[in-house]
């Protein structure tokens, strides 16, 4: 069974649409993750999240919003989307915090025409 | 330079030779990780070495770890066309917005055959 699972894989979308992307983990973590991975590809976090607290990386746009329905699931919101943010999204969880393995997911590869 | 910054950035090797990679850091860590990335797929977590260890090993990997040079290198021996992929290290680190989790800009390897 897929650890942490994403969908959709690819997305393509037009310039000033809103979209989302899931992530899943049946692995019983408690923290959750985002991260954009750019062209170059630098990976840079944007949101870690547990039931306690949500930690954004202040350099994301507030056009990203994560949204977490239950421990499990890790959604990231995205709002009138620009050509900039064209890039692979990978969520991820840890057991706890930083300092723990991360478990990626495939990834969801995001077009903005 | 980046907080976990790969050298080189690119290395071509033939099948059986050794593959070393370096990775330098800024601020003082709990641990620091190495991850692989095949191309178009999710990281996979190879190995975790920890700020009190000087060294470890996993299969035909190895990892050391200089916290006086901030500094670890990645050691793959008799590499595989397999081996071919993309390696990051990641460091847990205090910035701006708290503990984070900070990726390198990674060393794509290419094994020959």
């Amino acid at each position: 069974d897929t650890a942490v699972s994403q969908t959709p894989k690819y997305l393509v979308t037009q310039m000033g649409n809103d979209k989302s992307i899931k992530c899943e983990q049946n692995l019983g973590h408690d923290t959750m993750y985002w991260y954009k991975q750019d062209s170059k590809k630098f990976l840079k976090i944007m949101f870690s999240y547990n039931n306690k607290e949500l930690i954004i990386n202040e350099t994301v746009p507030n056009r990203f919003s994560p949204k977490s329905p239950d421990k499990a699931h890790l959604n990231l919101h995205i709002n009138s989307l620009e050509l900039g943010d064209s890039a692979v999204y990978f969520c991820a969880s840890t057991v706890a915090g930083y300092t723990d393995t991360q478990y990626f997911g495939p990834g969801t590869r995001l077009t903005v025409l | 330079s980046q907080q976990g910054e790969e050298d080189p950035q690119a290395l071509s090797i033939q099948e059986g030779e050794n593959a070393t990679m370096n990775c330098s850091y800024k601020t003082s860590i709990n641990n620091l990780q190495w991850y692989r990335q095949n191309s178009g797929r999710g990281l996979v977590h190879l190995i975790l070495i920890r700020s009190n260890e000087r060294e470890k090993h996993s299969g035909r990997l190895r990892v050391t770890l200089d916290t006086s040079k901030k500094s670890s290198s990645l050691l793959i021996t008799a590499s595989r066309a397999a081996d071919t992929a993309s390696y990051f290290c990641a460091t847990d680190a205090y910035s701006n917005y708290g503990q984070n989790f900070v990726f390198g800009p990674g060393t794509r390897l290419s094994v020959l055959p």
